[in-house]
C-alpha cells in the first residue's frame, strides 16, 4: 500500500523566506510526527498531532516554526524567516495510533541559501 | 529523561561475517526500543522492535536483538552480512510521552 508521502522532495530558497513542507501519512493512520534530521545526525523531534490537534510541540525550536493538520490527515510544517541553520532534511512520520511504531516518509531537503 | 547512545559512529564488515551494532539506552523504567535503517536519500525503515514481550526481537533482513535490562543495552546482531546490509542504522527509545529519541546513528560498510 501507499507509505508516507512528502513533497517536496527537494526545496531550495532564499534566506528570509517563508517555506512550507507537506506530510501526507498512511491512510487511516491517527499520529502524525515531523523530525528534523541535520547531516550526520539522528532525527530530532519537533512536533506530535493526535487526530487534528498537536499534542506535543515541545521540539519546535523557536516561534518560526509552526505547523497544522486541519482534518486530521494531511500535515504542512511551515518555516518563517527561514535562516540558513534552517537547512537539514524535515522528516514526516505516522502511525496506527501513539503506541505503535512509527513508518517514516523519504523526507524533504531543505536548503536556505 | 531519555537518551539512546550508539557507541559506534562507523562499523566495517566483511561479507558473510557478523555484524553488531550497540546501543545503550537511559531510562527510569523499561522503555520501548526500536532499530531503524535508513539507506542513502531514504525514509527510515524499521527493523525491528522491543515492548517487554520477549527479550530477544527478530526483525526482517535476518537482524535481531537482544534488551538487557541489567546492561541497559539493545544491541543489534545479524549473523552475515550482505552488501545489500550498507547503511545508516538508528537506535531508538520511546519515552513516557510519544517523543522518540534517536541515537546518533551508526554507519554500517560492508567489505566485499
Amino acid at each position: 500500500g501507499a507509505g508516507v508521502s512528502q513533497t517536496p522532495s527537494n526545496k531550495v530558497t532564499e534566506k528570509g523566506k517563508y517555506v512550507e513542507l507537506r506530510c501526507d501519512p498512511i491512510s487511516g493512520h491517527t499520529a502524525l510526527y515531523w523530525y528534523r534530521q541535520s547531516l550526520g545526525q539522528g532525527p530530532e523531534f519537533l512536533i506530535y498531532f493526535q487526530g487534528t490537534g498537536a499534542a506535543d510541540d515541545s521540539g519546535l525550536p523557536n516561534d518560526r516554526f509552526f505547523a497544522v493538520r486541519p482534518e486530521g490527515s494531511v500535515s504542512t510544517l511551515k518555516i518563517q524567516r527561514t535562516e540558513r541553520g534552517d537547512s537539514a532534511v524535515y522528516l514526516c512520520a505516522s502511525s496506527l495510533g501513539a503506541q505503535q511504531p512509527q513508518h517514516f516518509g523519504d523526507g524533504t531537503r531543505l536548503s536556505i541559501l | 529523561a531519555q537518551s539512546v547512545t550508539q557507541l559506534d559512529s562507523h562499523v566495517s564488515v566483511s561479507e558473510g561475517t557478523p555484524v553488531l551494532l550497540r546501543c545503550n539506552y537511559s531510562s527510569s523504567y523499561s522503555p520501548s526500543l526500536f532499530w531503524y535503517v535508513q539507506h542513502p536519500n531514504k525514509g527510515l525503515q524499521l527493523l525491528l522492535k522491543y515492548t517487554s514481550a520477549a527479550t530477544l526481537v527478530k526483525g526482517i533482513n535476518g537482524f535481531e536483538a537482544e534488551f538487557k535490562k541489567s546492561e541497559t543495552s539493545f544491541h543489534l546482531t545479524k549473523p552475515s552480512a550482505h552488501m545489500s546490509d550498507a547503511a545508516e542504522y538508528f537506535c531508538v527509545a520511546r519515552g513516557g510521552g510519544n517523543q522518540f529519541y534517536f541515537g546518533t546513528g551508526t554507519s554500517l560498510t560492508v567489505i566485499p
